[in-house]
């Protein structure tokens, strides 16, 4: 199994405030991913790399940026925090491999609260 | 544009009872689909990933099934426990960009 971690589990924070998330896979996953979920409401994507140097955004617009300068790492950066921005934010990686049928493993997610 | 239903959005069902999830997607045209179990306020967990090419996967309690064509996939979990308690999601990977498309996802109570 993949090991994908995800720093920090809660964080409450005042509007204007930069934060950064942290997510870090230790299985050399080429492809990452960050969602967002709302509570009851699906997931959506809202970054994705599938390598270092490379990333693109997702579906859902995002006000946030991401950066992949190493395999291991993807961090989720919101310069000015709104209230708006409060939700779940959900890591992910992937192998571009065959045999394991890109299975998707997920961190446990930052709760972020902007107050 | 690919869309993923997922029906009901809640469930509950008493311990030991069999029951059926159901997921349903616009595009045929995927790579893969994935069943996932979120308990509240953390990550997903994979449970069973069918390919395009299958048509159903097992793992213990749990069968996934596809039907390409139609657009449907179900989880069905045998004798259902407490445990199980959580939002199941289904997502599909697209044939192009490898994106995941998640459903709303089905919510599961498991009474004792």
């Amino acid at each position: 199994e993949a090991d994908i971690y995800q720093t920090p589990r809660y964080l409450v924070i005042g509007t204007g405030k930069k934060i950064t998330l942290e997510c870090s896979q230790t299985m050399g996953h080429d492809k990452m991913y960050w969602y967002q979920q709302d509570p009851g409401m699906e997931l959506h994507l809202i970054h994705y790399s599938y390598g270092v140097n490379s990333t693109e955004k997702g579906d859902l617009s995002s006000e946030s940026t991401v950066s992949r300068i190493r395999t291991e790492h993807f961090p989720l950066t919101l310069e000015s925090a709104r209230p708006s921005h409060t939700s779940q934010y959900l890591c992910a990686s992937t192998q571009s491999d065959v045999a394991t049928n890109e299975k998707l493993f997920f961190g446990s997610g930052t709760q972020l609260s902007v107050l | 544009k690919q869309e993923v239903t997922q029906i009901p959005a809640a469930l509950s069902v008493p311990e030991g009872e069999n029951l059926v999830l159901n997921c349903s997607f616009t595009d045929s045209a995927i790579y893969n689909l994935q069943w996932f179990r979120q308990d509240p306020g953390k990550g997903l967990t994979s449970l069973l990933l069918i390919q395009s090419s299958q048509r159903e996967q097992t793992s213990g309690r749990l069968n996934a099934s596809l039907d390409k064509s139609s657009g449907r996939s179900t989880l069905y979990i045998a004798a259902s426990q407490p445990g199980d308690s959580a939002t199941y999601l289904c997502a599909v990977r697209d044939n192009q960009g490898g994106k995941l498309i998640f459903g709303q996802g089905t919510e599961l109570s498991v009474k004792p």
